[in-house]
């Protein structure tokens, strides 16, 4: 079982929807989730932080983190040609101590 | 100017070459982080440093090395490169005194590294 999982995608939704980006993790210590974006060839850009259970909004994306379940995910609304990218979730704490475990992406398309 | 910067940002050379790739940072970071980026694998973790006396392997440092020569500089050598060593690599800081319980990274542009 690899330690973060995402769906590889590509997830395509159309522009104006909401997409919804999950990820799961296997260390139930696991303290601090992120969420970056990478757009093809760039450098990943940090979008979310989320420490504790519920969800946490910034514009238009929310974490949602739920430990008991091991799983964390990522909504984009309002969707717009310009989220077109790969989305990476990244987990620390825990077993994996001070280091971030990066899940290994999920491509998301937004079709105008 | 970027916070975080990486020389060269692309790189071809051959197998058994001995290559350096440098990363500098003005974000006043204590820790420094190298990365490579292989498709569909994801982001995985050479080495990292916590401060200038700290050095730590990654998952994958075989065939690998760094150097710390300041807080602001973390070097990254492959001392004889072969072609599966090319990807995409980065380099990441982040910040111990961060407000988070364990702070954010930020990424550098990317080194391309192509050996054949």
């Amino acid at each position: 079982q690899k330690e973060v999982e995402q769906n590889s995608g590509p997830l395509s939704v159309p522009e104006g929807a909401i997409a919804s980006l999950n990820c799961t993790y296997s260390d139930r210590g696991s303290q601090s989730f992120f969420w970056y974006r990478q757009y093809s060839g760039k450098s990943p850009e940090l979008i979310m932080s989320i420490y504790s259970n519920g969800d946490k909004e910034d514009g238009r994306f929310t974490a949602q983190l739920n430990k008991a379940s091991q799983y964390v995910s990522l909504l984009i609304r309002d969707s717009q040609p310009s989220d077109s990218a790969t989305y990476l979730c990244a987990v620390t704490g825990g077993n994996y101590g001070q280091n971030f475990v990066f899940g290994p992406g999920t491509r998301l398309s937004v079709l105008p | 100017d970027a916070d975080v910067t990486q020389t060269p940002r692309n790189r071809i050379t051959k197998t058994g070459k001995r290559i350096m790739l440098e990363c500098s940072q003005t974000k006043g970071h204590d820790r420094m982080y190298w990365y490579r980026q292989d498709p569909g694998l994801g982001l995985r973790l050479i080495y990292y440093s916590f401060d200038v006396k700290d050095i730590n392997k990654g998952e994958i440092s075989d065939g690998y090395s760094v150097s710390r020569q300041a807080q602001a500089k973390f070097s990254l050598s492959l001392e004889s490169a072969i072609p599966n060593q090319t990807a995409l690599y980065f380099c990441a800081t982040s910040d111990s005194e961060g407000q988070g319980p364990l702070d954010e990274q930020y990424f550098g542009p990317g080194t391309r590294l192509t050996v054949t």
